[in-house]
C-alpha cells in the first residue's frame, strides 16, 4: 500500500547547528504538509508545497517538494531550544482524496 | 481561527468503561473529521473519518463496533470507545478541515485526549 517514510527517526543536534528531515513517498502526491508537535502536544501544521521543486522559507525553516513530487525536506538553520519536537510529514491518501498519511516523524532534540 | 477543542484531554478509567470523547470545531463548520490514534514515540495512525450526518467510515483493521463514532453537527464529532481494555490505552486525536475548502486544505488537530485504561 502506499507508505510514506521519513528519516531520521531521531536526531540530536548542539542548539545552533542545523537540521534536516526527509520525507520520501511510495507515490506522487498532489502536495505535501508538514506539522510539528510539541511534546505531550497536538499537531500544528507548518506549511503546505504544491508545485513540483517548490522551495518555501518560514524565518530558519525552508521546506522544498521534489521534482518528482514523491520527496521534500524539511531544514532548520541554527537550531533553537524552541525548535524542539517531532517534525511530521503528510501526503494525501491515493484515492482517499479527503485523507492524509503521515510520515514516521523526526523527533529533534536540541541541547543548550 | 481554525480551532479544534477535544474534550477530556485526560482519562483514567477501569477496564470495561466505555469512553466518550468529542471534538468541536469551534469558529468554523466542518462536514469531515478524522479520528487518529497515536502511540507514544510513533506517528498518527487514521482509524476513521467522521461525516457530519452520515456514517463513519473506518480504516482497515480498526472495529467499528469499539469505536463508535457520531458526527451530529457541522461542529461536534464524537468517538465512543465501548469496553475499554488496557490495550486500548492511547493518545487519541482528532482533526477537522473547514467545510467549502478543498480536500488538500490541512487539517485542524485538536488537543488531543490521553486514554489510560486500568
Amino acid at each position: 500500500g502506499q507508505q510514506v517514510m521519513q528519516i531520521p527517526q531521531y536526531q540530536h543536534v548542539q542548539e545552533g547547528e542545523d537540521f534536516t528531515t526527509y520525507c520520501n513517498s511510495s507515490t506522487t502526491l498532489s502536495n505535501i504538509q508538514w506539522y510539528k508537535q510539541r511534546p505531550g502536544g497536538h499537531p500544528v501544521f507548518l506549511i503546505q508545497l504544491v508545485k513540483s521543486g517548490e522551495v518555501k522559507k518560514q524565518k530558519r525553516l525552508t521546506f522544498q517538494f521534489g521534482e518528482a513530487k514523491k520527496n521534500s525536506s524539511l531544514h532548520i538553520t541554527a537550531t533553537q531550544t524552541t525548535d524542539v519536537g517531532t517534525y511530521f510529514c503528510a501526503g494525501p491518501l491515493t484515492g482517499g482524496y479527503n485523507k492524509l498519511i503521515f510520515g514516521a516523524g523526526t523527533r529533534l532534540a536540541v541541547h543548550p | 481561527g481554525a480551532v479544534v477543542s477535544q474534550h477530556p484531554s485526560w482519562v483514567i478509567c477501569k477496564s470495561g468503561t466505555s469512553v466518550k470523547i468529542e471534538c468541536r470545531s469551534l469558529d468554523f463548520q466542518a462536514t469531515t473529521m478524522f479520528w487518529y490514534r497515536q502511540f507514544p514515540k510513533q506517528s498518527l495512525m487514521l482509524m476513521a473519518t467522521s461525516n457530519e450526518g452520515s456514517k463513519a467510515t473506518y480504516e482497515q483493521g480498526v472495529e467499528k463496533d469499539k469505536f463508535l463514532i457520531n458526527h451530529a453537527s457541522l461542529t461536534l464529532s464524537t468517538l465512543t470507545v465501548t469496553s475499554a481494555h488496557p490495550e486500548d490505552s492511547s493518545f487519541y486525536i482528532c482533526s477537522a478541515r473547514e467545510r467549502g475548502t478543498a480536500y488538500n486544505q490541512p487539517q485542524h488537530f485538536g488537543d488531543g485526549t490521553r486514554l489510560s485504561i486500568l
